[in-house]
């Protein structure tokens, strides 16, 4: 069974620039969470998707967003990327929104230059 | 608010305990979690603990939960130089809040 898969494992892209990360949450789990953990820090929550509708959002602006598709599924965009936006980008699944039986996936590593 | 507070790094010799603190803020918390990374990786849940429990043991591993003073502890029994990892404890509420994460080293 395979757990929850992120696509891709690494980017490079420009200042400015756009960027679409995807997640495939493990089989059965219908929420997906995204993450971003920039070098040394903990994963800080950037929002969660459930049914479809982004139900929870952490403090990130506006530039930041996403989608659940109907197979559960999920993209993360960034708009007019930021050096500061550098870090592995993380997602987690869960069988509903329930608080605990988060499986993560290993995380896109992107570098802004 | 909330807050995950840990101490940053962590060096015990092979065979010895390892005992790794957090304190955390939210009083509301369900549950606490400890998820450990390795380089290059995502998180791997180590084990978790209910906010209404004291402590629970799961093969080396043993959490502490002192709620007076929203202090968790992970316990590594027999420490191999294979757990060294980045540690991290979350709390839930409504939504997973990290520490900054304890590097742990394991001398041989």
């Amino acid at each position: 069974d395979a757990g929850v898969t992120q696509s891709p494992t690494h980017l490079i892209k420009t200042r400015g620039q756009q960027v679409t990360l995807r997640c495939s949450p493990k089989s059965g789990h219908d929420t997906v969470s995204w993450y971003q953990q920039a070098l040394g820090q903990g994963p800080q929550f950037i929002f969660q998707y459930y049914e479809e509708e982004e139900r929870q959002r952490g403090n990130f602006p506006d530039r930041f967003s996403g989608h659940q598709f109907p197979n559960y599924s999920s993209e993360l965009n960034v708009n007019a990327l930021l050096l500061g936006d550098s870090a592995l980008y993380l997602c987690a699944s869960s069988p509903g929104q329930q608080d605990y039986g988060y499986t993560f996936g290993s995380g896109t590593r992107l570098t802004v230059v | 608010g909330e807050d995950v507070e840990q101490s940053l790094f962590l060096s015990v010799r092979e065979g010895d305990s390892s005992v790794i603190n957090c304190t955390y803020t939210d009083s509301s918390s369900t549950y606490l979690y400890w998820y450990k990374q390795e380089p290059g990786a995502g998180l791997q849940l180590l084990t978790y603990i209910f906010s209404n429990m004291d402590m629970k043991q799961d093969q080396r591993l043993t959490v502490l939960l002192n709620k007076k003073d929203k202090h968790l502890s992970l316990r590594i029994a027999d420490t191999q130089t294979g757990d060294s990892a980045i540690y991290f404890c979350a709390e839930y509420g409504n939504k997973l809040v990290f520490g900054a994460g304890t590097i742990l080293r394991v001398k041989s």
